[in-house]
């Protein structure tokens, strides 16, 4: 069974400072995905990764994809409390003749002033 | 313009009730889905969609029966409420995959968050 799992689960973290949550899965996958998704709302795509050593940065985020570890990161760089939010990362498999994303348990961060 | 939209947003309702949530995008997708978001935000594909025909059926109770009356269109009924089902429901939509060119990025609509008493 694909197993797609986060870590920490929680992180609470000063402003200003640098973080990284990890996604590891159990199986083979080009596609890794990132959300992010404030109380009570939706899930926002932040990155999609497509190939082994994909990276992308937005603003204070930048997100990278080792296929052959199967190991994705979210770094945060010097954070704001605007990051405050639960990110998520999927895998995107190929599977029985259909496509399907298995998400991460979520890393719930929030940012201190 | 709303990409994914899904109604109502707020559902209370009694157990042993029947209820509906709809769910449609503007997007031109073809594939649609249905999660469960549990109270510890752990998000669980339920059902997918392929331009009306089910493709995705993940191990949910029968008392959960979707329907796709056209591709841009994924409802979900639920019969006999029970307090467990009690959760965050969000519908979401992609392109078909047909090989390894393109991201295949999943939107999300707003979310139902259904409430059994």
């Amino acid at each position: 069974e694909l197993k797609v799992e986060q870590n920490p689960l929680f992180l609470s973290m000063q402003e200003g400072k640098n973080y990284t949550i990890y996604c590891n899965y159990s199986t083979t996958s080009d596609r890794l995905y990132w959300y992010r998704q404030d109380p009570g709302k939706s899930l926002e795509s932040l990155f999609v990764l497509l190939s082994n050593g994909a990276v992308k940065q937005e603003g204070r985020l930048m997100a990278s994809l080792d296929t052959k570890a199967r190991l994705s990161t979210l770094h945060i760089t010097a954070a704001v409390h605007d990051l405050s939010a639960t990110y998520f990362c999927a895998v995107g498999i190929y599977t029985s003749g259909t496509y399907k994303y298995i998400f991460g348990t979520g890393t719930r961060l929030k940012v201190l002033a | 313009d709303t990409a994914v939209s899904q109604t109502p947003k707020y559902l209370v309702t009694q157990m042993g009730n029947d209820k509906s949530i709809k769910c449609e995008q503007n997007l031109g997708h073809d594939t649609m889905y249905w999660y469960k978001q549990d109270s510890k935000k752990f998000l669980k594909i339920m059902f997918s969609y392929n331009n009306k025909e089910l493709i995705i059926n993940e191990t949910v109770p029968n008392r959960f029966s979707p329907k796709s009356p056209d591709k841009a269109h994924l409802n979900l009924h639920i019969n006999s409420l029970e307090l467990g089902d009690s959760a965050v429901y969000f519908c979401a939509s992609s392109r078909t995959f047909l090989g390894r060119e393109s991201s295949y990025e999943q939107y999300f609509g707003p979310g139902t968050r259904l409430t059994v008493t």
